[in-house]
């Protein structure tokens, strides 16, 4: 079975604290994503990524940044966390395009992320 | 452009009855469409998916999904409510012809399965 593990279940942190999210995948797949859950609105895209040190922005980048130095791992990083940064943060992978498994995402169980 | 609109944000069900979970779309095309589910304190799972093949699309756990593109549809249903369905259920649109990478997720529908 795909497995997407992410660092932290729980995170509190200050205003201000550069805060990094960490997500691994084992399945050798070559794009990687970070979403947003917020109630009511679904998850949101943040940044994904294609390929090691490739990507692009979401809906949602505005005060994030992502790092991808190895195919396995893709990191999310808040520069200056902010109190409307809180919400659970998903990270997902999934198989390259033409494999048959076209929109097939795995995903990991989430970063629930409190800034006070 | 591209959306997903689930028409409930919860639902409630007697254990042993039937599940409908709806979902519009609007898409410029033939989309590609999902279900995806969380159950509480775990990631998304992937149900069932649309990509233009049988308009019936069965998932896991007993769920199925009906395309109807004349009503913009994709309705989730179960036949028979389990307690282990209780979990939030989101409809998926992937609104890019070439590539599968980008998802628009629906808001969200939180099943409540009473005993």
């Amino acid at each position: 079975d795909v497995k997407v593990t992410q660092s932290s279940r729980y995170l509190v942190k200050r205003t201000g604290e550069k805060v990094f999210l960490e997500c691994v995948q084992d399945m050798d797949h070559e794009n990687m994503f970070w979403y947003r859950q917020d109630p009511g609105l679904g998850l949101r895209l943040i940044y994904f990524s294609y390929d090691v040190k490739m990507k692009e922005k979401g809906d949602i980048p505005e005060g994030y940044s992502v790092s991808r130095e190895k195919k396995e791992r893709f990191s999310l990083i808040l520069e200056s966390a902010s109190t409307n940064q809180t919400s659970m943060y998903l990270c997902a992978s999934s198989p390259q395009d033409g494999t048959g498994r076209r929109g097939e995402q795995y995903f990991g169980p989430g970063t629930r992320l409190t800034v006070t | 452009a591209q959306s997903v609109t689930q028409l409930d944000s919860h639902v409630s069900v007697s254990e042993g009855t039937p599940v409908l979970l709806r979902c519009n779309y609007s898409s410029s095309y033939s989309p590609s469409l999902f279900w995806y589910v969380q159950h509480p304190n775990k990631g998304l799972q992937l149900l069932l998916k649309y990509t233009s093949a049988a308009t019936l699309v069965k998932g896991i756990n007993g769920f199925e999904a009906e395309f109807k593109k004349s009503e913009t549809s994709f309705h989730l249903t179960k036949p028979s409510a389990h307690m282990s369905d209780a979990a939030e259920y989101f409809c998926v649109v992937s609104p890019d012809r070439d590539s599968s990478y980008k998802l628009i997720f629906g808001s969200g529908t939180r099943l409540l399965v009473r005993p």
